[in-house]
Parts: C-alpha cells; sequence; structure tokens
C-alpha cells in the first residue's frame, strides 16, 4: 500500500509568483485535505476536496485554490504569493465513509516566498 | 465551532518516567480526538484516535489518552520514556456539523527526552 505522496519537498518562489503543489492520495482513499503549517506552529486547514468537489474551507483568502482528479490526486495552487505563505503545506488523505475517520499525511512541501 | 489547548508548549522528562501531555477541547458536536506526531523533518504521524467508543485509547509505541467528556480533556501519557519519543505532539479535534470534516490542531507540545 502505498502512502500519500507530495511534491515537490522544498521550492523557493518570488513575492508576487504563482506556485502549484501535488498530492497524490493513499491508495483506495477518496478524500484529500490540504493545511498550511507556519513555523512553530500547528497545520491550519485550508480545504478538503471530496469526490473532485471542495467540501470545506478554512479562513484562506480565494488566492488559494485546489483541484482534486478522479485518480483522486489532487493540486494547491497559489496566487500572487505574499512572504507570509512561507511555511509547510501539508496533504492529507483520508477514505469518507460518512463517519469520523482519520487522515494520514504526507511529507509535506516546504515553501519559501522571498 | 471546535478548538483544542495544549496546555504545554514544552515538556522535559528524563528517558524511563512517564509521560504526561495534557489537551483540552471544545466542540459544539460530538467530537472525534486525535494525537498526532511530528518527527523533526518529517510528516504526521497517527498516534491514536477516539471517536466515542472507549474512553481509554490505546495508540502506537506504548501511548495512550483518556478521554474525559466532564473535564473536556484528552490528555496523553506513556508509563516510560524512550530518547525516539523526542518529538513534537498534537492533539487535534473533528466534529462533524455541516459535513466538513477538517481537523483542528493545537500549538503542538515539544516533548524533550533527556538521557
Amino acid at each position: 500500500e502505498t502512502g500519500v505522496t507530495q511534491s515537490p519537498t522544498h521550492l523557493i518562489k518570488t513575492r508576487g509568483q504563482q506556485v502549484t503543489l501535488r498530492c497524490s492520495s493513499q491508495s483506495g482513499h477518496n478524500t484529500v485535505s490540504w493545511y498550511q503549517q507556519a513555523l512553530g506552529q500547528g497545520p491550519q486547514f485550508i480545504f478538503q476536496y471530496y469526490r473532485e468537489e471542495e467540501n470545506g474551507r478554512g479562513n484562506f483568502p480565494p488566492r488559494f485554490s485546489g483541484l482534486q482528479f478522479p485518480n483522486y490526486s489532487s493540486e494547491l495552487n497559489v496566487n500572487a504569493l505574499e512572504l507570509d505563505d512561507s511555511a509547510l503545506y501539508l496533504c492529507a488523505s483520508s477514505q469518507d465513509r460518512g463517519g469520523v475517520y482519520e487522515q494520514y499525511f504526507g511529507p509535506g512541501t516546504r515553501l519559501t516566498v522571498t | 465551532a471546535q478548538s483544542v489547548t495544549q496546555l504545554d508548549s514544552h515538556v522535559s522528562v528524563s528517558e524511563g518516567t512517564p509521560v504526561l501531555l495534557r489537551c483540552n477541547y471544545s466542540s459544539s458536536y460530538s467530537p472525534s480526538l486525535f494525537w498526532y506526531v511530528q518527527h523533526p523533518n518529517k510528516g504526521l504521524q497517527l498516534l491514536l484516535k477516539y471517536t466515542s467508543a472507549a474512553t481509554l485509547v490505546k495508540g502506537i509505541n506504548g501511548f495512550e489518552a483518556e478521554f474525559k467528556k466532564s473535564e473536556t480533556s484528552f490528555h496523553l501519557t506513556k508509563p516510560s520514556a524512550h530518547m525516539s519519543d523526542a518529538a513534537e505532539y498534537f492533539c487535534v479535534v473533528t466534529a462533524s456539523d455541516t459535513g466538513r470534516r477538517a481537523l483542528t490542531f493545537g500549538s503542538g507540545t515539544r516533548l524533550q527526552v533527556q538521557p
């Protein structure tokens, strides 16, 4: 069974640029969630996708957007990058059966905005 | 609405002594609670979960946690610390209200284990 994978591992961008981060779900999982973890803090929920539809969103502006594909992989896109967007971005997958379920995390993408 | 408070930002113990990491939660609905661990430069690993079954939950690596509704607490314990337990620990709550099942993380507790 393959776990959650993310790419790239590290990324450096300039303020104002756009970035796309990628996530492959664990086999058999149909739900993907994205989190932002700033240095020294706990992860913050960005949004969740279930069967290619956004299924909830945290307090993040619209320049944070996402996609989920038919194979349940996912992308996180961030436009007009700001210095405060520098963080570890974590993807988590889960199998939604209508009840509460645990989420399994990938290793993350470290984004640095200069 | 839901929230988590981890009462200690840093905990230091000696190897072989008990570990206690404290967590209080707030939730408008019946919560599910988790503990995750994050080793340096690694992703988050699930230690254990509570989902309204037994209130004493056993997890991996000898960790366990007890759900106490009257105290709104979900403290993590381990009888004997090992050097490899040194990491950041996050208490997490989720509650299904509108169908969104986002995880809400605490701010984390850094566990140091002294030889």
